[in-house]
């Protein structure tokens, strides 16, 4: 069975630090995707990013940067120069690479507080 | 471009009473649709999927049912709410096809049982 963990149940820092969100998943399939999600306050969840097991290559959007390393079955999502619009629940989430429905799980997301 | 529309965005409910959330999407054909629940710690738990009309699949065994009667409408439905049913219900869609793409989730509806 496919398992995400994200450790970190919530996170403060302060405005302009450097944040890094944590995410470790296991499963038993070669091929599989993994995701990050945005949760603002208002609730509606935002897709971030989509990877696949065959491509471990680091991603960098804007501010926004992912680690992919299957040695350690993790994928880091780091944050630069925080802002307040931050703030928000992050879920880590993976997808074997089957049929059945396309199917997500869902780590237990990470709160992170960003302050002034 | 696609866009899923959910409601109501929030509802209050006696216990034991029925419910009905709809979940609709435009803009695209053969959707898989998907009813996920968020209870008060955050988790994000699948309850039903759907991969065609008339197809659910059941996660998790529970008060809760869901139909799937149009392409693109996916209804979550109880005949008597008990209060554990109170969390935020979340309905998305992804493309089928080859591969798992990331879902697109609609505003959510935040359901009190009370």
């Amino acid at each position: 069975a496919q398992k995400v963990t994200q450790a970190q149940t919530e996170i403060s820092v302060v405005e302009k630090e450097d944040v890094t969100l944590d995410c470790v998943y296991e499963t038993r399939d070669t091929t599989y995707y993994l995701f990050w999600y945005k949760q603002p306050p208002s609730g509606e969840l935002v897709f971030l990013i989509r990877r696949n097991s065959f491509d471990e290559q680091n991603e960098i959007s804007g501010r926004y940067s992912w680690n992919f390393q299957k040695s350690t079955s993790s994928f880091n999502f780091t944050i630069t120069a925080s802002q307040v619009v931050d703030s928000a629940v992050y879920f880590c989430a993976l997808s074997e690479g089957k049929g059945g429905g396309n199917k997500l799980t869902f780590g237990t997301g990470t709160q992170l507080k960003v302050e002034l | 471009s696609q866009t899923i529309h959910q409601w109501p965005a929030t509802l209050v409910q006696p216990v034991g009473s029925p419910l009905s959330l709809e979940c609709t999407v435009e803009g695209t054909s053969n959707p898989n649709l998907y009813w996920y629940r968020q209870a008060a710690g955050r988790g994000l738990q699948l309850l039903f999927y759907s991969v065609g009309i008339g197809q659910i699949s059941s996660e998790v065994p529970q008060n809760l049912s869901a139909s799937r009667p149009q392409d693109r409408q996916f209804i979550l439905s109880s005949k008597k709410l008990l209060l554990s049913d109170s969390g935020f219900y979340l309905c998305a869609w992804s493309v089928r096809g080859t591969g798992p793409y990331g879902y697109t989730f609609g505003s959510g509806t935040r359901l009190t049982v009370v």
